[in-house]
Order: structure tokens, then C-alpha cells, then sequence
């Protein structure tokens, strides 16, 4: 099965800066790789998404790049705010078929410090 | 739409009691997942299922978990007996196409 890995598990930012955070997939045959922000107490939202027909995708201040020779993809948040602060998760699927469940990377608490 | 409607919110239970978590899908949505939510194990996927029937219960942890899909607007997932260990938090995700959303989860807590 699908297995994804994801760095770094914690990471601390100055309001302003960017952050990266970085995860790998392991099945070639997935090509649908949402990210998810969870704020503590509540639910993980889908905040973007990359299917693997396309190399990167951006909204406003976040960014996803996708590289599927190499099997990882990257979610870039620039001019960060204190309200970005939470934990972000990783997933990979397929589409269609037995491919459908998602599988979730550890996840990477963000702290953006003022 | 109201989203991913999940129940209780809050579960307290003794040790070898049943539990029953519910779920209401997104209408229209064909795909409903279950996932449970620990520090130390992460995101786990327990079930999923597609138009009501059971595609993938690989992650069901033992005998004691069992989850049905009646309709195409509700859902179940049961604890018979429930133990500590079972403390979690379970989600309830649903999906058409491309992303889930999930519920706002149970948070369960066997003492």
C-alpha cells in the first residue's frame, strides 16, 4: 500500500517568513495530493490540492510543487501569519478504483512566532 | 450544506461498554470514511466505503470494531467491548471527487 512520509514534524517561523514543508510518496500509481491544516480541537480542512497532471498550483499565499519522478511534493506558505499556526498533513491517493483512500503523512505543527 | 454531521461530540464510557459513533455524508457524496485520530499513531483510516458498500476494512483494528452504511445518508461505526485504548479521536470524512471533508469528530474516551 501507500506509504507517505513527511518532514519536518515540527517547525517554527518569525511572522513574515516562509515555510516549507516536505512529503514523499511511495506508490507511483497515485496522483491526487490534497493538504490539510488542523487547528487544535477542530477538523482538517482541505486548504489546496495537486493532481499529478500538473507541477505546482498556487493560492494567494500558498503554494503546493509536485514532483512525480522523484515521488515528493512540497506545500510553500510565504508571508506567514500568526493564524497559520496548526498542524498541516500530507496525503496521497489515486482517483479511481481501490485508489481512493488517502493516505496521510504525519503531520508538521507550525508555529509562527511573532 | 451542513457539511459532514458527526455524533456525539463527546463520548465518555466505562471499560467492556458499547459504543456507537454516527455519521451523516455530505448529500451526494458516494465515498464515507472512517478515520481515528491519536498523537501517537496519527490519522489511521478504519473503513471506507463506496455508494453504502464496504470497499476497504483492512484498517479496522480488531473483532470489536464493525462499521454499516444503511443508506446512503448515514453511517455507524460500533465498539463492542470498548477498551482504553480505543481513546481517540474518530473522523468521519465523505467525498464525490478529490478532496474530503471531514467531520468535526467524536472525541472518545474509555475510562
Amino acid at each position: 500500500g501507500e506509504n507517505v512520509e513527511q518532514h519536518p514534524s515540527t517547525l517554527s517561523v518569525q511572522e513574515g517568513d516562509s515555510a516549507v514543508i516536505k512529503c514523499t510518496y511511495s506508490d507511483s500509481a497515485s496522483n491526487y495530493f490534497p493538504w490539510y491544516k488542523q487547528e487544535l480541537g477542530k477538523r482538517p480542512q482541505l486548504i489546496i490540492d495537486i493532481r499529478s497532471n500538473v507541477g505546482e498550483k498556487k493560492d494567494q499565499r500558498i503554494a503546493v510543487t509536485l514532483n512525480k519522478t522523484a515521488k515528493h511534493f512540497s506545500l510553500h506558505i510565504t508571508e506567514t501569519q500568526p493564524e497559520d499556526s496548526a498542524v498541516y498533513f500530507c496525503a496521497a491517493s489515486g482517483l479511481t478504483g481501490g485508489g481512493n483512500k488517502l493516505t496521510f503523512g504525519t503531520g508538521t505543527q507550525l508555529k509562527v512566532e511573532l | 450544506d451542513a457539511g459532514v454531521i458527526q455524533s456525539p461530540r463527546h463520548e465518555v464510557t466505562e471499560m467492556g461498554q458499547e459504543v456507537t459513533l454516527r455519521c451523516k455524508p455530505i448529500s451526494g457524496h458516494d465515498y464515507l470514511f472512517w478515520y481515528r485520530q491519536t498523537m501517537m499513531r496519527g490519522l489511521e483510516l478504519l473503513i471506507y466505503f463506496n455508494n453504502n458498500v464496504p470497499i476497504d476494512d483492512s484498517g479496522m483494528p480488531e473483532d470489536r470494531f464493525s462499521a454499516k452504511m444503511p443508506n446512503a445518508s448515514f453511517s455507524t461505526l460500533k465498539i463492542q467491548p470498548s477498551e482504553p485504548r480505543d481513546s481517540a479521536v474518530y473522523f468521519c470524512a465523505s467525498r464525490h471527487r478529490g478532496g474530503y471533508t471531514f467531520g468535526s469528530g467524536t472525541r472518545l474516551t474509555v475510562v
